[in-house]
């Protein structure tokens, strides 16, 4: 069973802020992944990561930043929050050196509310 | 490029009983895999099935089950002696060599009492 979790759960905030979106994994995974999930629950790949200081743009365009500076960590920032931002985030990983490397596994999801 | 389709956006099915969920897929690569995830409501997303595209044989888990019809591009997940905790969104996805995960729009699914 994978571990992945995802901070915070839920996030109210206002226009015009700075937040982080914390992701972090234990099974030493390279591969790590942010998607972002509307409301009619469609999946869209907005960002994604080799390993350590690899970051690609995923399929959708997004305003968000992340980085990948070790391994079990990969954490998404909007520097400037607008209601638009207004969505589910999923964080996934997969890879390993054992079992099903082809695997994702995802994370709780974080809501996050821009008012 | 890579797609999947999923053709029935909602389905519900009475408890106890068997349902059949659709997948298409398209992908030129010989080597790949294809997954149903689970989504329950305000929970998170969990595998409940995968296959190796080079595997001939369906793969089950339990209550879960695949029809894989390779030549046609075919992936149906089919849940047995349904149960309410199995209502949740499913999603047919596909990886290929790209590194990332295709997903179909996902299919609601409803067990109902």
């Amino acid at each position: 069973e994978a571990d992945i979790y995802q901070t915070p759960r839920y996030l109210v905030i206002g226009t015009g802020k700075k937040i982080t979106l914390e992701c972090s994994q234990t099974m030493g995974h390279d591969k790590m992944y942010w998607y972002q999930q509307d409301p009619g629950m469609e999946l869209h790949l907005i960002h994604y990561s080799y390993g350590v200081n690899s970051t690609e743009k995923g399929d959708l365009s997004s305003e968000s930043t992340v980085s990948r500076i070790r391994t079990e960590h990969f954490p998404l920032t909007l520097e400037s929050a607008r209601p638009s931002h207004t969505s589910q985030y999923l964080c996934a990983s997969r890879g390993g050196v054992t079992g099903r490397q082809e695997t994702q596994y995802f994370g709780p999801g974080t809501r996050l509310l821009v008012l | 490029a890579q797609t999947v389709t999923q053709s029935q956006p909602e389905m519900s099915v009475q408890e106890a009983e068997t349902v059949t969920l659709s997948c298409t897929y398209d992908t030129s690569e010989s080597n790949y895999y294809l997954f149903w995830y689970k989504q329950p409501p305000s929970r998170q997303m969990i595998l409940v099935i995968r296959q190796e595209a080079y595997k001939q044989q369906n793969a089950t888990e339990n209550r879960f089950s695949v029809n894989f019809q390779k030549a046609a591009k075919s992936f149906s997940l089919k849940i047995s002696d349904s149960q309410l905790g199995d209502t949740a969104m499913y999603f047919c996805a596909l990886q290929g060599g790209s590194e990332k995960l295709v997903f179909g729009k996902g299919t609601k699914l409803t067990v109902n009492p």
